[in-house]
């Protein structure tokens, strides 16, 4: 049964480079099913799509993040990783990673969620 | 740019009640929505995919119906482990991206 587990710094310093990983357990992340995606929650507010990104590295992301975020399948490793430049306080959330699995209509659903990584960003 | 307005923003019932949680969509999207659960500390869950296909495992007393640009998901009668938020999600057609309502919190009365 898969399994995601989120890994991150923890806090990032204003202006930095933020760097989120997404390890797989249970099945691969090659599988051609799949794409995996990053949503985020801010303090206080509701779910947030960031990106996603398909194993052959097709990606896409949020239009108001897209200057800042880039997404990556390692495949050796089995994991996938986000990352987002220039970080302030507004990027402070927790971050969950997830499997989007395709429905019979060609969507794409979060049907596997990791439990979520703390980010805060301040000085 | 889709956007997904759930109502209410909060339902206050009592174990056993019956939920009815609404959504409605800014473009019309046929019967792609999906339904999630969130509790605090936990990782969301999928409930309903394609408007009204439950997800493995999920109990039969959530239903999710719809089409277009309104949707519903009903919970029949709460179980104690129902309270939580719950959000809806579409894939905007342009910009092609996803997004999530606002979210509707079911509370113990």
């Amino acid at each position: 049964q898969l399994q995601l587990q989120e890994s991150g710094p923890g806090q990032v310093t204003p202006l930095e480079t933020l760097i989120l990983t997404c390890s797989l357990s249970g099945d691969s992340i090659s599988r051609d099913k799949y794409y995996w995606g990053w949503i985020r929650q801010p303090p206080g507010r509701g779910l947030e799509w960031v990106a996603s990104v398909f194993y052959g590295g097709d990606t896409y992301s949020r239009p108001s993040l897209r200057r800042r975020v880039g997404v990556s399948v390692d495949t050796s490793s089995n994991e996938f990783s986000l990352w987002l430049t220039s970080v302030t306080a507004a990027d402070t959330a927790i971050s969950y990673c997830a499997r989007m699995g395709r429905s019979p209509t060609s969507q794409y659903y979060m049907d596997v969620w990791g439990k979520g990584t703390a980010v805060t960003v301040s000085s | 740019e889709m956007v997904l307005t759930q109502f209410p923003a909060t339902l206050s019932l009592s174990p056993g009640e019956r939920a009815t949680l609404f959504c409605k969509a800014s473009e019309t999207m046929h019967s792609e929505l999906a339904w999630y659960q969130h509790k605090p500390g936990q990782a969301p869950r999928l409930l309903i995919y394609d408007a009204s296909n439950r997800a493995p495992g999920v109990p039969a007393r959530f239903s999710g119906s719809g089409y277009g640009t309104d949707f519903t998901l009903i919970i029949s009668s709460l179980a104690p482990e129902d309270f939580a938020v719950y959000y809806c999600q579409q894939r905007g057609s342009w910009p092609l991206m996803y997004t999530f309502g606002q979210g509707t919190r079911v509370d113990v009365k």
